[in-house]
């Protein structure tokens, strides 16, 4: 079953406590993103990257930071997590080959940071 | 820059009801355009599609959603809605010569309750 699986879903943290969101795909996709969706605001990409090694920024990327070591892993990672990062994230991948393929996304993981 | 706009923030219908929430977008050139489902609890799941050819795109669970290129709209319609319904439903565009990043750009969503 094709999946995009995220962790933790749910965790409460303190300021300055580093950690970091995984974000798992099993469809061999080039493409994957972190969304960060607010009332109010929508959903406003974080980074994404189009392949291993290859990251970008979205556009909201301050206090984040990502990696592509290999395909289907793209971890979010906040080294010192303050209360504004409070949000739900939201992983997602795609195939680059065919523009407009379907972006998946995972289950979100809810993030308060006290 | 391109936005999306849903024009209903709360929609609140009974059973058997019909339903059409409203999106449209800026965007001069090509766009792909989206609808997402997201259950309570749940992570956000396609509807529908449209790409390019006949405007008028069906998707899962009944509903429909008609591209209007001289609106820049694209509504999302289901002629009878079900309780199992009730769900937050996002409008999203992606411009198709956006190269690689395949960001999707969001409507705010729409917050149905279908009442039994």
């Amino acid at each position: 079953e094709a999946q995009v699986t995220q962790n933790p879903r749910y965790l409460i943290t303190v300021t300055g406590k580093k950690l970091t969101v995984t974000c798992s795909q099993n469809m061999n996709h080039e493409y994957m993103s972190w969304y960060r969706q607010d009332p109010g605001l929508g959903l406003r990409q974080i980074y994404y990257s189009m392949n291993v090694e290859v990251t970008d920024k979205g556009d909201v990327p301050e206090g984040y930071k990502v990696s592509r070591k290999e395909k289907r892993n793209f971890p979010l990672i906040l080294e010192s997590p303050s209360p504004n990062q409070t949000s739900l994230y939201f992983c997602a991948s795609s195939s680059l080959g065919v523009a407009g393929n379907t972006i998946y996304f995972g289950e979100g993981s809810w993030l308060t940071v006290v | 820059a391109q936005s999306v706009s849903q024009h209903n923030h709360h929609v609140i219908l009974s059973e058997a009801a019909s339903l059409e929430l409203g999106c449209n977008y800026s965007y001069g050139g090509t766009v792909n355009l989206f609808w997402y489902v997201q259950y309570p609890g749940q992570h956000l799941q396609l509807l529908l599609k449209y790409f390019s050819g006949d405007p008028l795109v069906k998707g899962i669970k009944g509903f429909e959603a008609e591209f209007i290129k001289s609106k820049f709209s694209f509504n999302l319609r289901k002629p009878s809605v079900q309780w199992s319904d009730t769900a937050e439903y996002f409008c999203a565009v992606n411009a198709s010569n956006a190269g690689n990043n395949r960001k999707l750009i969001w409507g705010l969503g729409t917050s149905l309750a279908v009442n039994p």
